[in-house]
């Protein structure tokens, strides 16, 4: 049961690159979101998913794009890579959007150059 | 003024000294979850909790729901707890029953 898998762990990109961050998840799980995380301040909604073929936006959802066609993936995309997107990314799930317990990924540290 | 509140930020302490970290926050929550970042690691969850207590090994969590409070304690630390400890509330007035979280608290565990 290897729960929610996060690649890369690692990316370097040039200012105005696109890559997709993927998330994927095998425990069935309808909630699915995205976070960043930024020195000094706690992570922050990017995106979230309540189920396949749903998705919405979060609190920080400019400069990114996220579709979720199965409930197992949700990928991440940054369509024209900025500094200001330079940060550690999670991708999160959770069998419900209530009282249920949430897992994380292990975490993307991207840096936009 | 951030919804979810942590302190102290920083933490050190000698092994086997009692710890405790708290969680202040100002919205209505459905639940409340304290979670351990370790470095250049993934989060992992510990206690997801929206009343009362609980206990797993040398950590308890506990909440206030009226004070809007909540507590991470540590008995007999170690430093293999060296790890930021992040409280995060599920809040029902937000959109998409979003996860706010608290900046961290950074414990360092001495030998």
């Amino acid at each position: 049961n290897a729960g929610v898998t996060q690649t890369p762990k690692f990316q370097v990109l040039k200012t105005g690159q696109s890559m997709t961050l993927q998330c994927a998840q095998d425990m069935n799980h309808e909630y699915m979101s995205w976070y960043r995380q930024d020195p000094g301040m706690g992570l922050r909604l990017i995106h979230y998913s309540v189920g396949a073929g749903i998705t919405d936006q979060g609190e920080v959802p400019n400069g990114y794009n996220v579709s979720r066609s199965t409930t197992e993936d949700f990928p991440l995309r940054l369509l024209s890579a900025a500094p200001s997107q330079t940060s550690v990314y999670f991708c999160a799930s959770s069998y419900g959007r209530w009282n249920t317990e949430a897992f994380f990924g292990q975490g993307t540290r991207l840096t936009v150059v | 003024k951030n919804e979810v509140e942590q302190s102290p930020q920083n933490l050190t302490a000698q092994e086997g000294e009692f710890i405790t970290i708290n969680c202040s926050y100002s919205v209505g929550i459905s639940a409340l979850h304290w979670l351990q970042q370790h470095p250049g690691g993934g989060i992992v969850s510990l206690f997801m909790l929206s009343s009362g207590k609980k206990k797993h090994g040398r950590l308890i969590a506990t909440i206030n729901i009226q004070e809007k409070h909540s507590s991470l304690h540590i008995t007999a630390s170690h430093p293999r707890d060296s790890a930021v400890y992040i409280c995060a509330v599920r809040s029902g007035e937000t959109s998409g029953s979003r996860l706010t979280f608290g900046e961290g608290t950074q414990l360092t565990v001495n030998p």
